[in-house]
């Protein structure tokens, strides 16, 4: 079946822009994942969706960065006034998450944004 | 979540087998090990994942020692699309914030024709 889509695949932006990034997730994934990777760096956790709430936004790194989630499927992360080091490859990924048995995650492609 | 080692790089031909070996010597026993790789430019693609059993699947087989204590994934036939950052974690299967995946510098595998 179909995987995880992102869209955009590639946002250049300039510094002070708003940006919407959004992620669509396997069908019937009921959780969903937002994680960075900056260049040579490993994966950062940003936030995770249990259908439409939030349990955990901890890894946001302020408060220009936000996510939600509607009808239990797509997703969006928008970043407020972008800065130079919002750079980074933004990726989603989603899981069944069903409680007693392994939870594995699917990937996106990801979204590279350049923040100039 | 336990650390895991991997080598920094490996080579391999194209056709041969391709044996990617992981320590995770403190693994509890709730972890699994999980594989993952990341082709340049491309999301984390799973692999493959296992507790205690060795594991197969259609991209390759995961080899877990009997103390649990390390691992070896086997791409049987590599081709060139195999060439990749390889990573090996280990997470418990619940409890907590296990779902904050973490990725270690990984095993750089690269093909050669």
């Amino acid at each position: 079946g179909a995987g995880v889509s992102q869209s955009p695949s590639n946002k250049v932006t300039e510094k002070g822009k708003d940006v919407e990034l959004r992620c669509d997730p396997i069908s019937g994934h009921t959780a969903l994942y937002w994680y960075r990777q900056s260049l040579g760096q490993g994966l950062e956790f940003l936030i995770y969706f249990q259908g439409n709430s939030a349990p955990d936004k901890s890894g946001l790194p302020s408060d220009r960065f936000s996510a939600e989630r509607t009808g239990g499927s797509v997703s969006t992360l928008t970043i407020q006034r972008t800065q130079q080091e919002d750079s980074a490859v933004y990726l989603c990924a989603s899981s069944l998450r069903l409680s007693g048995s392994t939870d594995t995650q699917y990937f996106g492609p990801g979204t590279r944004l350049t923040v100039l | 979540d336990a650390k895991t080692t991997q080598p920094t790089s490996m080579d391999c031909a194209e056709g041969r087998a391709a044996n990617l070996p992981c320590n995770h010597s403190t693994i509890s026993g709730n972890e699994y090990v999980y594989w993952y790789r990341q082709i340049h430019s491309q999301g984390p693609q799973y692999i493959i994942h296992g507790l205690k059993n060795n594991e197969t699947n259609e991209m390759a087989s995961l080899i877990i020692t009997e103390d649990r204590k390390s691992s070896t994934l086997i791409l049987p036939h590599a081709t060139l699309r195999d060439t990749a950052v390889y990573y090996c974690i280990v997470r418990p299967n619940s409890g907590g914030s296990n779902y904050k995946l973490t990725f270690g510098k990984g095993t750089l595998l690269t093909v050669n024709p």
